[in-house]
Formats: structure tokens, sequence, C-alpha cells
């Protein structure tokens, strides 16, 4: 069955460093977000993404953010300069979202760890 | 008013009991209703999604939704220790609207052997 995958599973890094986090959505979706999830907390939408533009962001995703589909298959989350306050999971998801209204769900992947020291 | 509250938990029952899992939410442009599942430090699971009012119903599983009170459900038949998880509502809404999922904070769910 297709899934999201998402490299790396945990990432360590210094405050103020840049961070890029991969996603890799199912193959013939349409559609891409990522959501974050601070530990103990909600999952939060961050940012939507559709024909290599963003669709939709969150107050959350500020300057600071910024998402990119290189290529084909992989889709990205950078943060420019990392906060203590970003240490969360992220997730990413993807849908199909056909225009009949079928596809709406939203599949995710297993998350990246960050850790802002 | 909170956009979307779910009691947390923990709910703990025993093996074979039926569950029923809720959430309560102020916005009435939500259209689409999922419920996730979630074991620990991984990602959401789709369990069920379901448009507008009614029922639907997967195997143990069976999602409602009463838009005139607000009010989702999700029950689970005969649970079993695999269903011990995290299980997370969502909302968002309608078609050519917002894709923005919006979450309760999840029921944390043990069932005991």
């Amino acid at each position: 069955e297709p899934e999201v995958t998402q490299t790396p599973s945990h990432q360590v890094t210094q405050m103020g460093q840049e961070v890029i986090l991969r996603c890799v959505p199912i193959s013939n979706h349409l559609y891409f977000y990522w959501y974050r999830q601070i530990l103990g907390q909600k999952v939060e939408f961050l940012v939507s993404f559709y024909n290599n533009e963003i669709s939709e962001k969150s107050e959350i995703f500020d300057d600071q953010f910024s998402v990119e589909r290189p290529d084909g298959s992989n889709f990205t989350l950078k943060i420019r300069s990392t906060k203590l306050e970003d240490s969360a999971m992220y997730f990413c998801a993807s849908s199909l979202r056909t225009s009949g209204g079928k596809g709406n769900e939203q599949f995710f992947g297993p998350g990246t760890r960050l850790t802002v020291l | 008013q909170k956009e979307v509250e779910q009691d947390p938990g923990p709910l703990s029952v025993p093996e074979g009991a039926i569950v029923s899992l809720n959430c309560t939410y102020s916005n009435s442009a939500f259209q689409y209703f999922m419920w996730y599942r979630q074991y620990s430090r991984k990602g959401p699971e789709l369990l069920m999604y379901t448009y507008s009012s009614g029922n639907k119903e997967d195997g143990r599983f069976t999602a409602q939704v009463d838009k005139s009170s607000k009010y989702i459900s999700l029950f689970i038949r005969d649970s079993q220790p695999s269903d011990s998880a995290t299980y997370l509502c969502a909302m968002k809404g309608s078609q050519g609207g917002s894709e923005k999922l919006v979450f309760g904070k999840g029921t944390k769910l043990t069932v005991n052997p």
C-alpha cells in the first residue's frame, strides 16, 4: 500500500542552524501539507502546497519557514534559523483531492522529531 | 471557545468493551470529519472519514456526525489490546475551501487484556 515517507526520523540541531526536513508524498497525490505537534499538544497545520505554490499557511508559518518541491517526488520543509520552540514532531501529509470531492483524505507520514538545543 | 474540543482521557477499558470517543466543535463551516489513530511517537493513521451528518461503519468502527449539535463520535466494538493508542478527531471546511485540518487534542485509550 502506498505511503508517505519522511527523513530523517530524528534531527538534532543547534539553535540558529538551518534544517531541512524531507518527505516523499504518495506518488499520484497532488496536495501536500506540513503539520507539527509539540509534545503533549495538538497537531497543528503549518502549510499546504499545490501546483508548486503555497495554497494556505498558518500564523506559525512565518518567514523562517519555507517549502519546496525540488523534483517530482520530494517535498521539503526548511527552517532557516531554528529556535528552541521549534522542537516538535513534524508531519508531512498528502491528498489526491479530485474535483468531485473524492480523495480529500490526508495521509500522514511517520514524522520527523526535531530537537533544537 | 476552542475550535475543536476532545476529552484527553486517559480512558482505560477491558478487552471486548465498547468504546465511545467524542469531540465537539464550534465552527459550523466544518463539513468533513475524520478520526485518526496515533501510536506513541508515530504519525496519525486515518481510520474514518465522513462528510456532513450521518453514520459510517467500517468493521468494528462506527463514526457518527451530528452537525446540529456540533458533535462527532467514534465507537469501537469488541475492543482489542491492539486498539490501545491516542485517537484524534479532525475536521475541515467545504470542498474548494480551506484544506487545513483542525485537530482535537486526542484521547488516550488503553484496552486491557
